[in-house]
């Protein structure tokens, strides 16, 4: 089974900054990776696919890059909304998520 | 528009079989896949099985001896059933559709279980 590490766990960040979330696949994935935003008390919703295809509606400011097993989400100004947990998932065999990175505001 | 809503019982007993239900609407499950997912209170996400468009299933080697999702077209649900449930099997489950290139473009709301006597 591909297995998926995200870090950091937590990060607190302020309102305006760039913010990098990391993923890593334990085996070449190519592009097959998503990152989702979950909001406390509601389901996850997707951000990007295929790595670096923001999905629509998604706000500009997220963006995704990397391909095989090292992958960022980045998004360029934090926002107060953005406070969630940001899981990644590869879809290349199967599917499995990433442990999350709770964001939270400094 | 695309919704999946989830229902079923909020509380099991250990032992006992879960059954669920996921409705969806604005889209066929004659052209498109839809997943289960379940969740852990504040723990990451766990894919369980995949209901495909041609009624095919395929399931997470953890769960293969104890879960079945089948489908009822004409009333655009799918179902999932899992035995022998244990307090571990406690959380959130999730049906959600699957977009064009494998990952989970809509999801459910959710439906909270907990397995307790």
């Amino acid at each position: 089974d591909i297995q998926m590490t995200q870090s950091p766990s937590l990060l607190s960040a302020s309102v305006g900054d760039r913010v990098t979330l990391n993923c890593k696949a334990s085996q070449n994935i190519y592009k097959n990776l998503a990152w989702y935003q979950q909001k406390l008390g509601e389901a996850p919703k997707l951000l990007i696919y295929n790595a670096n295809s923001l999905q629509t509606g998604i706000p500009s400011r997220f963006s995704g890059s990397g391909s095989g097993t090292d992958f960022t989400l980045t998004i360029s100004s934090l926002q107060p909304e953005d406070v969630a947990t940001y899981f990644c998932q590869q879809y290349y065999s199967g599917s499995t998520f990433g442990a999350g990175t709770k964001l939270e505001l400094k | 528009q695309v919704q999946l809503k989830e229902s079923g019982p909020g509380l099991v007993q250990p032992s006992q079989t879960l059954s669920l239900t996921c409705t969806v609407s604005g889209f066929s499950l004659t052209s498109y896949s839809v997943h289960w997912v379940r969740q852990h209170s504040g723990k990451s996400l766990e894919w369980m099985g995949r209901m495909w468009s041609d009624g095919d299933t395929s399931y997470n080697s953890a769960f293969t001896s104890r879960l079945s999702i089948s489908r009822d077209t004409s009333k655009s649900q799918v179902f999932l059933k899992m035995n022998s449930l244990q307090t571990e099997d406690t959380g959130t489950y999730y049906c959600a559709r699957n977009g064009p290139g494998g990952y989970f473009d809509y999801w459910g709301q959710g439906v909270m279980v907990t397995v307790s006597s």
